[in-house]
C-alpha cells in the first residue's frame, strides 16, 4: 500500500464549478502538506503550502488538512479551462525532507 | 521571478548509451533534489543534497546512476548505461528549508531507443 493515496481521475467538470480533490495518507508523522498543479509535459508548479491542520485560502483556491482523518483537499472555485492540468499531492515530515507525492488527478474543465 | 533551470529540456538516445542532465537550483537555495516521473505517476525522489553532500539517495540505481553538487551550487545527473525503462521525465527541484518547501525545474524528458 502506498503512503500517500490519490484517485487518478479523469474528472471533468463544466467551467464554473467546483473542483473537489483530495489525497489520504498513511503516516501520522506528516506535517507539512503541499499541492501542485502540472501542465503536459511541464514541471510542477506550487499552488499551496500548509503547516499542519486547518484551512488555507489563495484566490480561487482553498486547501484543508484533517490530520485526524489524514485526509487532505484542494478546492477550486469558478473553475477555467486553463484550470485542466494534473494536481499533485505531496507531504513531508519536515520541510526540506523527502516529499511523497501521490500519482496525480487529471482535471479537465469544459468551456 | 527567480526559477530552477535545467537543460536539455528534451533528450532522446540509444539504450546502452550514456546521458547527463543538469540542473541550476533558485540563487541561495542550499537544498536540492533530483526526481524521477514516469508517465502517470507521482515524482520519486532519486537524491537530495544539502549543499554539496548528499542526504538521501536510498532510491538512486547506483550501479547506473550517479550524482554530484560539486560546488553546492548546479548539479549533475547521468545515467550510464541506459536503460529502456529509464525513458521518464527528470526533474529537479530546489528549497531554502526552514519552513520553505520545493520548487520545480520544468523538466527533462528522456527517452531511451
Amino acid at each position: 500500500q502506498k503512503e500517500v493515496e490519490q484517485d487518478p481521475g479523469p474528472l471533468s467538470v463544466p467551467e464554473g464549478a467546483i473542483v473537489s480533490l483530495n489525497c489520504t495518507y498513511s503516516n501520522s508523522a506528516f506535517q507539512y502538506f503541499m499541492w501542485y498543479r502540472q501542465y503536459s509535459r511541464k514541471g510542477p508548479e506550487l499552488l499551496m503550502y500548509t503547516y499542519s491542520s486547518g484551512n488555507k485560502e489563495d484566490g480561487r483556491f482553498t486547501a484543508q488538512v484533517d490530520k485526524s482523518s489524514k485526509y487532505i483537499s484542494l478546492f477550486i472555485r469558478d473553475s477555467q479551462p486553463s484550470d485542466s492540468a494534473t494536481y499533485l499531492c505531496a507531504m513531508s515530515t519536515d520541510s526540506w525532507g523527502k516529499f511523497q507525492f501521490g500519482a496525480g488527478t487529471q482535471v479537465v474543465v469544459t468551456p | 521571478e527567480a526559477e530552477v533551470a535545467q537543460s536539455p529540456r528534451y533528450k532522446i538516445t540509444e539504450k546502452s548509451q550514456a546521458v547527463a542532465f543538469w540542473c541550476d537550483p533558485i540563487s541561495g537555495h542550499a537544498t536540492l533534489y533530483w526526481y524521477r516521473q514516469i508517465l502517470g505517476q507521482g515524482p520519486e525522489l532519486l537524491v537530495q543534497f544539502q549543499d554539496e553532500s548528499v542526504v538521501d539517495d536510498s532510491q538512486l540505481p547506483k550501479d547506473r546512476f550517479s550524482a554530484e553538487r560539486l560546488k553546492g551550487v548546479d548539479s549533475t545527473l547521468k545515467i550510464q548505461p541506459a536503460e529502456l525503462g529509464d525513458s521518464a521525465m527528470y526533474l529537479c527541484a530546489s528549497g531554502s528549508g526552514g519552513g520553505d518547501t520545493q520548487y520545480f525545474g520544468p523538466g527533462t524528458r528522456l527517452t531511451v531507443l
